[in-house]
């Protein structure tokens, strides 16, 4: 089947640990994108990619990082410096990265629960 | 960055009875998309609207492209219980633009 895959579905982190997020799709996409749902607020963006080895800071940045090697993944790692990264984590992806036609697809989910 | 102005944020009905929701924006948007998300699972996309006054069914949904460009709306006809589930809007411009949700439960 085609589609997204996000894992794990859940993921506890210790303090100071760093953890990374899994994101793959057969879609043959161009563009990825990592969000963070919390209760009661839009999706906000993290960091997206429009191309492999090309990626772009959205608008909650500071504490994650991302890579973009594959253009079927684009993990996304959730540093220390992120101080309160207890939320759940949406990953999607677009056919094209422009053009008048965007729809976003979205995976399962990961929460991400801090110990 | 901005977020989109989504009402009503939560709605009781019983089965059987239309819903209506919508999104506004203080920005015009040239991509409407509105998605149903059930809880610890990804949002799925329902509709995606590319042209202002543009409507567009699934099923029993139906949503519009506001003629502004900042507004867009979802009806649901007949609820059943399965209808149940956070939905929400998102616009974009050059980027997606999301709203806080609906969330709606359809009491048998």
């Amino acid at each position: 089947d085609g589609g997204i895959t996000q894992s794990p579905k859940y993921l506890f982190r210790k303090e100071g640990q760093n953890v990374t997020l899994s994101c793959e799709q057969n879609l043959n996409h161009d563009a990825m994108y990592w969000y963070r749902q919390d209760p009661g607020q839009g999706l906000r963006l993290i960091y997206y990619s429009q191309i492999v080895n090309d990626f772009q800071k959205g608008d909650i940045a500071e504490g994650y990082s991302v890579s973009r090697e594959k253009k079927e993944s684009f993990p996304l790692t959730v540093t220390s410096a992120q101080k309160n990264p207890t939320a759940f984590y949406l990953c999607a992806s677009s056919p094209q990265a422009g053009g008048p036609i965007q729809t976003q697809y979205f995976g399962p989910g990961t929460r991400l629960l801090v110990l | 960055g901005q977020q989109l102005n989504q009402s009503p944020q939560s709605m009781f009905i019983q089965e059987g009875e239309d819903v209506s929701m919508n999104c506004t924006s203080s920005s015009i948007f040239n991509t409407w998309l509105w998605y149903k998300q059930d809880p610890g699972e990804g949002p799925v996309l329902l509709i995606a609207l590319y042209k202002a006054g543009e409507l567009t069914s699934n099923g029993r949904l139906t949503a519009q492209f506001g003629t502004t460009r900042k507004d867009s709306f979802l009806n649901i006809s007949a609820s059943i219980p399965s209808d149940v589930g956070i939905y929400f809007c998102a616009g974009r411009h050059s980027q997606f633009y999301f709203g806080t949700g609906t969330s709606l439960t359809v009491i048998p």
